[in-house]
């Protein structure tokens, strides 16, 4: 079966750093996504990536190792605005996105 | 109309009606979702179009049904509502193949009762 593992919540302190995991196992692999989702909101797109390695944007990370099946986000100087569900997406063999069920980010004074 | 509506965004709907979910997008994507969200699961497929006059089957299909008429529309319909169809409803957007990433509408929060 396909499965997508993040945690369920996490917290972190406003300016610090923090790495939110994703795993997944899928059939095939057309690339992996993360979106940010505020509470009562849609979720927005934050990254992408398909090649292993690192992509960088701002203050925000996303790292990929497919030989491993995983992925990390890293946000740095958290802003209390920061607060958020995190989703980690996959794109399988036919390009549906198969999603996670989200982790929830805190950030404390 | 920018980007992705959906209408209405919340509703309460009595328990056996017939209800439809609206639709509509703006930038011409060839593909469109449907996905239900709930606390805990996360998002999940319930039907998809990868283009106009196509529709197919997600990961929970069962009590809904979609149509594709035309590119910006994407109705999604329950035909007799259930206590357990009670979801926030989100419908997306994409182009078709790698690196597309999806738009979603702000969301429709249904309550059957």
């Amino acid at each position: 079966g396909q499965n997508i593992d993040q945690p369920t919540e996490m917290t972190a302190t406003e300016g610090a750093i923090v790495q939110i995991n994703c795993t997944y196992q899928t059939s095939g692999f057309n690339g992996l996504f993360w979106y940010q989702q505020h509470a009562g909101e849609a979720p927005t797109f934050l990254s992408y990536n398909v090649l292993d390695g690192l992509e960088e944007k701002g203050r925000f990370s996303s790292f990929l190792s497919r030989s491993k099946g995983y992925s990390y986000l890293l946000l740095k100087e958290l802003q209390m605005k920061d607060s958020a569900s995190y989703l980690c997406a996959v794109s399988d063999s036919n390009y549906q996105l198969i999603w996670g069920a989200g982790t929830k980010l805190i950030i404390k004074p | 109309i920018a980007g992705i509506t959906q209408a209405p965004t919340s509703q309460i709907l009595a328990a056996g009606r017939r209800m439809t979910l609206r639709c509509t997008q703006d930038m011409r994507h060839n593909a469109m979702y449907w996905y239900r969200q709930d606390l805990g699961l996360g998002l999940r497929l319930i039907h998809y179009s990868n283009t106009a006059g196509t529709t197919g089957k997600g990961e929970v299909p069962d009590g809904y049904s979609v149509s594709r008429a035309n590119t910006d529309d994407f109705p999604l319909t329950l035909a007799s509502a259930v206590p357990s169809q009670t979801s926030v409803y989100f419908c997306a957007s994409s182009d078709t193949g790698e690196n597309t990433e999806a738009f979603f509408g702000q969301g429709t929060r249904l309550t059957v009762v």
